[in-house]
């Protein structure tokens, strides 16, 4: 089974206007990290935000929220106010475990455009 | 704002040739990462390493890969006898201690064996 699993290939936006990326997971360790990345067309990996098992508040940074529901495994992120440069390629990613030292498990990532 | 560096941003080799990645990662960082992404597809993790040894590898990481850390500064990638399919970008990560920190990545290294 995949580990992250984000369905949407590709999602269009207009400028200004919110967008929702979802994502989930499958882990049956308690203890894990979510974590978002946006990758523009030049090729970096820009962490956006995280999310950890135990947080009992939804992670938000700046116009980036994560809406964290655990029940149902999922990690979508929310973009307020989109931007004509948040058009990139945006990642989901889990880190199972408490001790930080794993890997993060990527999913298939969602290319946004935002549209002016 | 100190960074993932890694070199060179794109290398082209034959087939069947050695190559080395470089990274220098975030000094007071202490684990690292070896990351690909074959074009157009996902992120895959190939090897960590923590403490001068590596902690966990993927089913990628074959015996064609190795890492090292010669100098307390470097942390490099080799790739023994390259073929077609070890295109792609490769990205070098690091992370501090602590379980809620994120990783971060170099800008990757575009590697096309021809």
């Amino acid at each position: 089974a995949q580990k992250i699993t984000q369905t949407q290939p590709g999602m269009f936006v207009q400028e200004k206007e919110a967008v929702t990326l979802d994502c989930t997971y499958d882990t049956s360790d308690p203890s894990y990290g979510l974590f978002w990345y946006k990758q523009p067309s030049s090729g970096e990996m820009i962490f956006l935000i995280y999310q950890g098992s135990y947080d009992q508040q939804n992670a938000t940074e700046g116009r980036y929220s994560l809406n964290f529901q655990k029940a149902r495994k999922s990690a979508n992120l929310v973009i307020s106010a989109s931007q004509l440069g948040d058009s990139a390629m945006y990642f989901c990613a889990m880190r199972e475990g408490g001790t930080g030292r794993r890997a993060l498990t990527f999913g298939s990532g969602t290319r946004l455009q935002v549209q002016p | 704002e100190p960074e993932v560096t890694q070199t060179p941003s794109h290398q082209v080799t034959q087939m069947g040739q050695e190559v080395i990645l470089r990274c220098v990662p975030i000094s007071n960082h202490l684990y690292f990462y070896w990351y690909r992404q074959i074009l157009g597809q996902k992120v895959e993790f190939l090897v960590s390493f923590y403490n001068n040894e590596i902690s966990e590898k993927s089913e990628i990481f074959d015996d064609q890969f190795s890492v090292e850390r010669p100098d307390g500064s470097n942390f490099t990638l080799k790739i023994r006898s390259t073929k077609l399919e070890d295109s792609a970008m490769y990205f070098c990560a690091s992370k501090k201690g602590g379980e809620n920190t994120e990783a971060f990545f170099g800008q990757g290294t575009r590697l096309t064996v021809v």
